[in-house]
């Protein structure tokens, strides 16, 4: 079964731009899921859908960050990423890639200077 | 957007007891439902998806019904294992999360 990673950096500074990396391994991006998201959570709080993009390359982004958000595929290395622009302290948050079935185990992003 | 209303925010239950958890949809997601359990430190590990399938090896204590708008996930026996924080989720509509249900020692 595919599994995919989060990477990146730990510590953005405000009004910088988040940039995170999910790696698809055991299999190509390309087979099962038709796409893939990402997910954030602030420390002890719910699950927020940040948005998804498709194989093919067509996105989706929650109306709530869609002029901050950028979702890009790259097939050729089994990546997807994200780009997550002036960013604040409301931020922080554990940032999740996953498809319906299977989810990176998240990596933790600190919004501070 | 479709809105998520999870219930109860929190439950508190003993080793052995039945539980049941309700989901509720703004507007028909048909059976595009999912639930998930998280615990602390860890990512939401899918239990259910499209309403009432069970997802390979979970066991089979835990169970989904509904479609439209009203869902629901029973644990049959709750096991000290499944004492965690539960998470409704539609994918009809790009994807909406419910607010959480955790699930703790009576």
């Amino acid at each position: 079964q595919v599994q995919p990673q989060e990477s990146g950096p730990g510590l953005v500074k405000p009004s910088q731009t988040l940039s995170l990396t999910c790696t698809v391994s055991g299999g190509s991006i390309s087979s099962g899921s038709h796409y893939w998201s990402w997910i954030r959570q602030p420390a002890g709080k719910g699950l927020e859908w940040i948005g998804r993009i498709y194989t093919s390359g067509s996105t989706n982004y929650n109306p709530s960050l869609k002029s901050r958000v950028t979702i890009s595929v790259d097939t050729s290395k089994n990546q997807f990423s994200l780009k997550l622009s002036s960013v604040t302290a409301a931020d922080t948050a554990m940032y999740y890639c996953a498809s319906l079935l299977t989810w990176g185990q998240g990596t933790l992003v600190t919004v501070s200077s | 957007d479709i809105q998520m209303t999870q219930s109860p925010s929190t439950l508190s239950a003993s080793v052995g007891d039945r539980v049941t958890i309700t989901c509720r949809a703004s507007q028909s997601i048909s059976s595009w439902l999912a639930w998930y359990q998280q615990k602390p430190g860890k990512a939401p590990k899918l239990l259910i998806y499209e309403a009432s399938t069970l997802e390979s090896g979970v066991p089979s204590r835990f169970s989904g019904s509904g479609s439209g708008t009203e869902f629901t996930l029973t644990i049959s026996s709750l096991q000290p294992d499944d004492f965690a924080t539960y998470y409704c989720q539609q994918y009809n509509s790009y994807w909406t999360f419910g607010q959480g249900t955790k699930v703790e020692i009576k």
